[in-house]
């Protein structure tokens, strides 16, 4: 079975600071881990991916995530936070060995504030 | 090439109603998935489909029925509304069954049932 916890519902930060949104994972496989964004009244849109390849992984709009095996972790950065980053984040797994759906499973969603 | 498109953005419907909602992807993509999201929960799959003219159930299938009869479209049909289904669905494709493949997600469909 998989699933996926997000630490944090609600995170405020300033503009021009870090930001960190906090991801824990469980699978029985090795996973593949996803975090995607959803601005106000909007679909979700994907900002990075994890397969199994170099484990710091690099998304768009300067966002960047660790996978931490050891750890079960998956935490999501960015070094400045934008006014226009400000929306909600969902981490996501799907279980390589799970089923033949390629079913995913979603984290509670993580809401980013970001202050002036 | 529009991606994944869901029709109609909003409804209201009361108790009892039924209706159908319609998720277009022009992408060739092989499965499709049904979400309803709810505060807090994240996004919930309700039904999938993992090619033309077929279906399977997923975390939360009660209520809701599904077709696939073209592989463009993937429909989601409520019989007897209740006030428990008001929530936001997402309709999301994909090209195949491969783990690392990322979803596409449409924009959503804001739904209410007084």
């Amino acid at each position: 079975a998989q699933s996926v916890t997000q630490l944090d519902s609600h995170v405020s930060v300033s503009e021009g600071t870090p930001v960190l949104l906090r991801c824990n994972y469980s699978s029985s496989y090795s996973p593949s881990l996803f975090w995607y964004v959803q601005h106000p009244n909007k679909g979700l849109q994907l900002l990075l991916k994890y397969t199994s390849a170099a484990t710091l992984v690099k998304g768009i709009n300067g966002f960047e995530a660790e996978f931490k095996k050891s750890e079960t972790s998956f935490h999501l950065t960015k070094p400045s936070a934008h006014m226009s980053d400000a929306a909600e984040y969902f981490c996501v797994v799907s279980d390589r060995g799970r089923n033949a759906g390629n079913m995913l499973t979603f984290g509670g969603g993580t809401r980013l504030m970001v202050k002036p | 090439n529009a991606g994944v498109t869901q029709t109609p953005k909003f409804r209201v419907l009361k108790t009892g109603q039924s209706m159908t909602l319609l998720c277009a992807q022009d992408m060739n993509h092989e499965y499709m998935y049904w979400y309803r999201q709810d505060p807090g929960m994240g996004l919930r799959l309700i039904h999938y489909s993992v090619g033309e003219g077929t279906t399977a159930k997923g975390e939360v299938p009660d209520g809701y029925n599904v077709s696939r009869l073209k592989k463009q479209n993937f429909l989601l049909g409520l019989e007897s509304a209740a006030p428990s289904q008001t929530s936001v669905y997402f309709c999301a494709s994909i090209q195949s069954g491969a783990y690392y493949n990322e979803q596409f997600f449409g924009p959503g469909t804001r739904l209410t049932v007084l």
